[in-house]
């Protein structure tokens, strides 16, 4: 089975774009999460679909937001880019059982100048 | 609300030794799970271990066990035979009924030949 894939691996983007990130789970998961990971922050929770509904939500402002296709495919949106946008994001998904195990994606790079 | 402490920012350790990484969390749940997530430098985050709590018995993975101390609410890695491949930083995490993965802030472990 082909691992979740991340597009674009790496992007580089200015204050006040906005950017799309895209996640494809492993075939047959419908569960996708979203996180951001930072040096000084480390790894934190930014949402989770499951059949194309929100979850659950992590403490970031308006400007991140998500959504999930009928085929299980996300994506998520920040948009008004801020310099501290700048992180690796990782998508993971997982079978639709509460805590199933999550598998991670490769992540996708992003630096706000 | 879920938290999750790793104590130890970096460790080293020899070749073929052994080594244990520490986990401590809190949670308010009674149905949840742990896992240790490891990060190598290439990003890709891969499941180690993951243990559910209503388990008494240690899960293992080949050269790797946990200790896995309930009431002390303590979680722990022990890697048998490190291996060069082994370094990495390694994210102790839980989960619950909330569909989200709440980690520490990581351990780097490195191998020295």
């Amino acid at each position: 089975k082909a691992g979740v894939t991340q597009t674009p691996r790496y992007l580089i983007k200015t204050r006040g774009q906005q950017v799309t990130l895209s996640c494809s789970p492993i075939s047959g998961h419908r569960s996708v999460s979203w996180y951001q990971q930072t040096p000084g922050q480390g790894l934190q929770f930014l949402f989770e679909y499951f059949s194309e509904t929100q979850r659950n939500k992590g403490n970031f402002p308006g400007r991140f937001s998500g959504r999930q296709f009928s085929n299980s495919r996300s994506e998520m949106n920040v948009s008004t880019l801020e310099l501290g946008d700048s992180a690796l994001y990782l998508c993971a998904s997982s079978l639709d059982r509460i805590q199933e195990t999550q598998y991670f994606g490769p992540g996708t790079r992003l630096l706000v100048l | 609300a879920q938290t999750v402490t790793q104590s130890q920012p970096e460790m080293s350790v020899q070749e073929a030794e052994t080594v244990t990484l520490s986990c401590t969390y809190d949670t308010s749940e009674s149905n949840y799970y742990l896992f240790w997530y490891k990060q190598p430098p290439s990003r890709q985050m891969i499941l180690v271990i993951r243990q559910e709590a209503y388990k008494q018995q240690n899960a293992t993975e080949n050269r790797f066990s946990v200790n896995f101390q309930k009431a002390a609410k303590s979680f722990s890695l022990k890697i048998s035979d490190s291996q060069l491949g082994d370094t990495a930083m390694y994210f102790c995490a839980s989960g619950g009924s909330n569909y989200k993965l709440t980690f520490g802030k990581g351990t780097l472990l490195t191998v020295n030949p």
